[in-house]
């Protein structure tokens, strides 16, 4: 089946540390994107990237790093410099940037 | 700038009513595009319509239906004999062309309980 993933369903962090989400699609799409939400809010977008071995910052991309190095894997990293990393992670992904963007399942992400 | 706003927080219906969400948006472009997801428990946004600007038709899918208006920036959402499958949050969005990201600009969700 043709599908967006994202792994680990649920991650704890300690302070410090940097973790990483994985997300990846085999829908052939072009754009891949990451999104936060927390409680009660609207997503936000963290990073996007329209084509392989490119990205570009979204609205609230500090303390969270990317890469795009395969058309079908943008992995997350959410580093120690991230100061308020608790939240729900999306990933979303489209045909071509002008596409309708299609969500995974998400991975919560939870410091202790 | 652009901008969705939700203003329903949470709404509570018996089943078997109808109810319409609202959305209402700004933005200063001529083209652009509206969205209409739906977040169940799971949490996955699922993808219910798209329309663009240029676009007034309403559209009905089913039990749902779509109202756009451009004279009032609204693109509201009705759904018809509402059942229990349809709690959920749902989220309006925005997508403006011309800023060359296509990012989404999110309402803050309507969260719609549905009562048996």
């Amino acid at each position: 089946d043709g599908g967006i993933t994202q792994s680990p369903k649920y991650l704890f962090r300690k302070e410090g540390q940097n973790v990483t989400l994985s997300c990846e699609q085999n829908l052939n799409h072009d754009a891949m994107y990451w999104y936060r939400q927390d409680p009660g809010q609207g997503l936000r977008l963290i990073y996007y990237s329209q084509i392989v071995n490119d990205f570009q910052k979204g609205d609230i991309a500090e303390g969270y790093s990317v890469s795009r190095e395969k058309k079908e894997s943008f992995p997350l990293t959410v580093t120690s410099a991230q100061k308020n990393p608790t939240a729900f992670y999306l990933c979303a992904s489209s045909i071509v940037a002008s596409g309708t963007q299609y969500f995974g399942p998400g991975t919560r992400l939870t410091v202790l | 700038a652009q901008k969705v706003t939700q203003a329903q927080t949470e709404i509570s219906v018996v089943e078997k009513e109808d109810v319409t969400l609202d959305c209402v948006y700004e933005t200063r472009d001529t083209t652009y595009y509206l969205f209409w997801y739906k977040q169940p428990p799971s949490g996955e946004l699922v993808f219910l319509i798209r329309r663009n600007s240029f676009d007034e038709q309403n559209e009905i899918s089913g039990r749902y239906s779509w109202n756009f208006q451009k004279s009032t920036s609204s693109f509201n959402f009705t759904i018809t004999a509402s059942q229990v499958v349809d709690s959920a949050v749902y989220f309006c969005a925005l997508s403006e062309p011309a800023s060359g990201t296509y990012k989404y600009i999110f309402g803050t969700g309507t969260r719609l309980k549905v009562l048996a």
